[in-house]
């Protein structure tokens, strides 16, 4: 069935380190992805996106890398701060899925000082 | 510009009872979408509108509805309350749909008694 899951519940990671956050999809249909970034007693906010005819975007400190023959998506994050401490969602939007998002599981990353 | 306002923040109600939220989309967007974030299940589509029409619909049962306005305002309802409704529920406003990206609000938490 359509899934997108996340490899890891919880990523520890040391202050000024690289992050790099795991999704897996099987929707092979899925042609937009989105990662978003969850804090505490907030909604999910847009952190960067990748269309299917591309297999890497880079943000400002966030890339995300697309590779489809395996259905997978990963979000890096260069000199990852305190503040990048939150939850990780991917997202996908397959084509033809009637508008709706599909969403993983999400990932808590933790940045220790 | 603004972004997504949903009001109100919090909701305390007593099973039985019917609950109805409130969403002020980005200005220009005529996409609305309702997400269910539990611990539990994650984030969960609820269902979509686009121009007062409703395009996509979750799999809830039919206690859970929802309408959309000429403004592109959106309200969505949920009657006879039960404990599992207790939730963050989530607006997101888009363009056009999902292979645009929504944006979403900071959410109304519902807590069922």
């Amino acid at each position: 069935g359509e899934s997108v899951g996340l490899h890891l519940p919880t990523l520890s990671v040391q202050e000024g380190d690289n992050s790099i956050i795991n999704c897996a999809y099987s929707n092979s249909a899925s042609d937009y992805f989105i990662w978003y970034k969850q804090e505490s007693g907030k909604g999910p906010q847009f952190i960067i996106d990748i269309r299917s005819n591309m297999d890497k975007r880079q943000g400002q400190r966030v890339t995300v890398l697309l590779n489809k023959t395996v259905k997978h998506l990963s979000l890096q994050i260069a000199a990852t701060q305190p503040g990048d401490s939150a939850v990780y969602f991917c997202a996908e939007a397959p084509t033809g899925g009637g508008n709706k998002l599909t969403f993983g599981t999400g990932t808590q990353l933790k940045v220790e000082l | 510009k603004a972004g997504v306002t949903q009001t109100p923040r919090y909701l305390i109600k007593t099973r039985g009872q019917q609950v109805t939220l409130s969403c002020s989309p980005i200005s220009g967007h005529r996409s609305v979408s309702w997400y269910q974030q539990t611990p539990g299940q994650g984030l969960q589509f609820l269902f979509e509108y686009f121009s007062e029409t409703q395009r996509n619909k979750g799999n809830f049962p039919g206690r859970f509805s929802g309408r959309q306005f000429s403004n592109s305002r959106s309200e969505m309802n949920v009657s006879t309350l039960e404990l599992g409704d207790s939730a963050l529920y989530l607006c997101a406003s888009s363009l056009r749909g999902a292979n645009y990206g929504y944006t979403f609000g900071s959410g109304t938490r519902l807590t069922v008694v």
